[in-house]
């Protein structure tokens, strides 16, 4: 079935440096993509999402691209702080039902 | 503003024994889901409601899975009997509405013996 995959499933970076994350998709009938950090006991945490016919979106210190030609999707960070180690989930989704599907997650470790 | 409450936090059972789990949504949100994640996986949708009804549960395991929202506030998600594989974190999730973002609870790490 189609599915949303993560090309790393590690990433280590200097605090201070950017982080970039990617993750590829297959289903490109989906109304939007979603980043979720999720920290170790705890649920995933809404970070940025962005529209399928968008492809490009910031927030604080957070990029999300979006590149449909060849289905891949990414996550950006400045500089990167302690408190960003976790595991980021990229997610897909389609509006009528709400229904996500989450890839495999990639592990961030920010070395101090 | 309290955010998605699920008790309890950890539950070690024996296999073959039943076991449930709590969520209460965050208050206003007409929608809950419930999540099973796999070590090293993302999170799996297992039902959805929209207020008491269950518009989606076409991925729950009926034969030993059940789920209710009988007031359209609190859940429960109850496995019996539970199954070696069934050891996992079941997250809880509510939205205000269908198409809204998704906001998770810290979820019930179930390890079955």
């Amino acid at each position: 079935g189609e599915s949303v995959g993560l090309h790393l499933p590690t990433l280590s970076v200097q605090e201070g440096d950017n982080s970039i994350i990617n993750c590829a998709y297959s289903n490109s009938a989906s109304d939007y993509f979603i980043w979720y950090k999720q920290e170790s006991g705890k649920g995933p945490q809404f970070i940025i999402d962005i529209r399928s016919n968008m492809d490009k979106r910031q927030g604080q210190r957070v990029t999300v691209l979006l590149n449909k030609t060849v289905k891949h999707l990414s996550l950006q960070i400045a500089a990167t702080q302690p408190g960003d180690s976790a595991v980021y989930f990229c997610a897909e989704i389609k509006a009528a039902g709400n229904k996500l599907t989450f890839g495999g997650g990639t592990r961030v470790l920010v070395k101090p | 503003e309290a955010g998605v409450v699920q008790s309890p936090r950890y539950k070690i059972i024996e296999k073959k024994q039943p076991v449930a789990f709590w969520c209460n949504p965050i208050s206003g949100h007409n929608t809950l889901y419930w999540y099973r994640q796999n070590l090293g996986q993302g999170p799996e949708l297992l039902i959805r409601y929209e207020n008491e009804e269950a518009v989606d549960d076409s991925q729950l395991p009926k034969d030993r899975f059940s789920a209710e929202r009988l007031k359209g506030v609190d859940s429960t998600l109850k496995i019996q009997p539970a199954e070696l594989g069934d050891s996992a974190v079941y997250l809880c999730a509510s939205s205000p509405g269908h198409t809204d973002t998704q906001y998770f609870g810290p979820g019930t790490r179930l390890t079955v013996l």
